[in-house]
């Protein structure tokens, strides 16, 4: 198993461009997240997916886009980059179980480094 | 307002020299307090999940408590493979909170 992979690992944009991250998971989790890294700020949530075709908004949703066609990926769009988006940026996926049956801890991907100039 | 905060920012200590690590949260509805380890450069890695006040779980060198406002990650005689960055998160709804993380060096 691969576990959450995530490409690309690095990129560098111009402000204005757009690209998209995408996310893969091969444990058929029901749940994806991506966060932001930000140094002193932990990680953040920006949007999350509780299933196939559904998307949420986490806590910095702005300036970003996703898409869960297939329940194994999970892509990230930026529509026109700015420097405030120089970030790490994570996936992660779980099962997200009710009680008793615990297993809804988050296995996340090596990340990826944007930088935007 | 929701929150997560973890102390100290960062930790040095001698190899052997046991700490405890502190996350505080002030959230409605807990339904778990998770703890994860950070390796520069990399993504997260699990290590545990607290889902009552009182509840306490091992691994190796590492145990992990839970009460009402906070959690503590106490390292019993860490040695240098130990040093990494020591997040927790507070479940709550459908949020996950993160805090900043400690960043602990065990010196040799």
């Amino acid at each position: 198993n691969a576990g959450v992979t995530q490409t690309p690992k690095f990129r560098v944009l111009k402000t204005g461009q757009s690209m998209t991250l995408l996310c893969a998971q091969d444990m058929n989790h029901e749940y994806m997240y991506w966060y932001r890294q930000d140094p002193g700020m932990g990680l953040r949530l920006i949007h999350y997916s509780v299933g196939e075709g559904t998307t949420a908004k986490g806590e910095v949703p702005d300036g970003y886009n996703v898409s869960r066609l297939k329940k194994q990926n999970f892509l990230l769009g930026l529509e026109s980059a700015a420097p405030s988006q120089t970030s790490v940026y994570f996936c992660a996926s779980s099962y997200l179980a009710s009680k008793p049956t615990l297993r809804d801890e988050q296995y996340f991907g090596p990340g990826t480094r944007l930088t935007v100039t | 307002e929701d929150q997560v905060t973890q102390s100290p920012e960062a930790l040095r200590l001698q190899e052997g020299e046991s700490s405890s690590l502190n996350c505080s949260y002030t959230v409605s509805g807990l339904r778990g307090l998770f703890w994860y380890r950070q390796d520069p450069g990399k993504g997260p890695e699990f290590l545990f999940t607290l889902y009552s006040a009182g509840e306490e779980k091992e691994k190796e060198r590492l145990k992990a408590t839970l009460t009402k406002k906070e959690s503590f990650l106490h390292i019993t005689a860490p040695k240098p493979e130990d040093s990494a960055t020591y997040l927790c998160a507070a479940y709550y709804g459908q949020n996950f909170v993160f805090g900043p993380g400690t960043r602990l060096s065990v010196l040799p």
